[in-house]
């Protein structure tokens, strides 16, 4: 099957600082890629669908200027959190989907954030 | 919008139980159907799928039927084990991504 990868898998931050998390497609080109949140004990919450080359659309209550989605490439979309505060602690989780939307999605491994 | 309601959690469950989960979606058009099972720690993995109406997806022991006349696709397993315990999605794909909430699944030996 296709693969995901999802980088990092941990991170630790300081506030204030910014973290990147980077998601791969590695044998397949993705022209959609999608990134969820997940509160402990909760659901996915879908943040935000990104398509190559053009700006992400995010979800209602996300901020864009927090979390900063960049699809480069048919085969990278990236995350990036800005500012990162305690709150913004949670397991992100990046899918991509080969071709049509209504098929199989596949997801990374997702990344666990600490703000301390 | 499509949306995804699944059987709230969590559910304890003894080895060789029968588990059920049930989902049920709205969507228009013609949906495929998935379930994700997410390990303790780890990301989601996909369980199984139907692409279209009577469908049976089947993986590791687990079942789900498309259903359109009731637009549902529960999950079920005859005997469940303890590395079963986790937390399985149920979830839906037309225009867009849909998932339901998640149920926990807890396994005793």
């Amino acid at each position: 099957g296709a693969v995901v990868s999802q980088h990092p898998s941990r991170v630790i931050c300081k506030s204030g600082t910014s973290v990147k998390i980077e998601c791969r497609s590695l044998d397949f080109q993705a022209t959609t890629m999608f990134w969820y949140r997940q509160f402990p004990k909760q659901s996915l919450m879908l943040m935000a669908t990104s398509n190559e080359g053009s700006k992400a659309t995010y979800e209602q209550g996300v901020e864009k200027d927090k979390f900063l989605i960049n699809h480069a490439s048919l085969t990278l979309s990236t995350l990036t959190v800005t500012s990162a505060h305690p709150e913004d602690s949670s397991f992100y989780i990046c899918s991509a989907v080969k071709g049509q939307i209504n098929t199989e999605a596949f997801f990374g491994q997702g990344t666990r954030l600490t703000v301390v | 919008g499509d949306s995804v309601t699944q059987m709230e959690g969590p559910v304890t469950l003894s080895e060789e139980a029968f588990l059920t989960i049930n989902c049920t979606y709205t969507a228009t058009g013609y949906p495929s159907l998935f379930w994700y099972v997410q390990y303790p720690g780890e990301g989601l993995q996909l369980l199984l799928k139907a692409t279209k109406a009577d469908d049976k997806g089947s993986n590791k022991g687990f079942e789900a039927t498309y259903r359109k006349e009731t637009t549902s696709f529960h999950l079920e397993k005859g005997s469940v084990q303890v590395s079963d315990s986790a937390v399985y999605f149920c979830a839906l794909s037309s225009t867009e991504l849909s998932f339901g909430a998640g149920t926990t699944v807890t396994v005793r030996a």
